[in-house]
């Protein structure tokens, strides 16, 4: 499975956007780029994917490099509920297995 | 809630004992996954089954086992338990085999584990 880096910690503000990056230079072209979310105490959540083109969805938008080889989560204004680890997964697209290899992602701190 | 449920919530038990966790996958859901989470090793996969068939292997001892039956809900066993396997096990299943880089995951509340 193709890896990806991610900083251990971020910092934000309450309302102000976040900008959460990954690297993934070694991205296939059948990799799609996921990200997963874990609240304190609770179970990883799903919050967005893509292949090529930036998405966009209730929770975030994910802007996606021309090259694929990193990505950015973006949260448009974060709250105290968004203090979370963040983690950032690729999936081959073309395997017949759906498992998703966590890495240790990055732990977002909201301040009031 | 994510619609799948995990029992127990909590356990605790002694070394060299063996127990059983029961996962019951979201309404539809073919797919279950179970993982461990430790705070020195982070989120790692264990195995996956589909349709009552096993899809994946992750880091799995061999004091542990798990299966899918036939309704669908899956057990983990672990046995001859020690100290370090002390962990949550979470249990997540999708609707299909995900497999072409879609489809999520839903993740339960874990099941928390503790070896004495």
């Amino acid at each position: 499975d193709a890896k990806t880096t991610q900083p251990n910690s971020m910092e934000s503000n309450e309302e102000e956007p976040v900008h959460l990056p990954c690297n993934h230079s070694t991205i296939s072209g059948t990799d799609y780029i996921h990200w997963y979310r874990q609240l304190p105490s609770q179970g990883p959540e799903y919050v967005i994917h893509g292949l090529t083109s930036n998405v966009n969805n209730r929770m975030a938008s994910l802007a996606i490099a021309e090259d694929r080889k990193s990505s950015t989560l973006i949260l448009h204004r974060a709250t105290l509920r968004d203090a979370a680890v963040y983690y950032c997964i690729l999936r081959d697209g073309t395997g017949n297995t759906g498992k998703l290899i966590f890495g240790q992602g990055t732990t977002l701190q909201v301040k009031p | 809630d994510s619609g799948v449920t995990q029992t127990p919530k909590h356990l605790i038990t002694a070394t060299g004992q063996r127990v059983t966790l029961r996962c019951s996958p979201r309404s539809g859901d073919l797919s279950v996954y179970w993982y461990q989470q430790s705070l020195d090793q982070g989120l790692q996969f264990l195995i996956q089954y589909y349709n009552g068939e096993e899809r994946a292997k992750g880091n799995i001892l061999e004091r542990f086992s798990a299966q899918q039956f036939p309704d669908l809900h899956s057990e983990l066993n672990l046995s001859s338990l020690e100290l370090g396997d002390s962990a949550l096990y979470f249990c997540a299943s999708s609707v299909g085999l995900a497999g072409r880089g879609t489809g999520e995951l839903f993740f339960g509340e874990g099941s928390r584990l503790t070896v004495l």
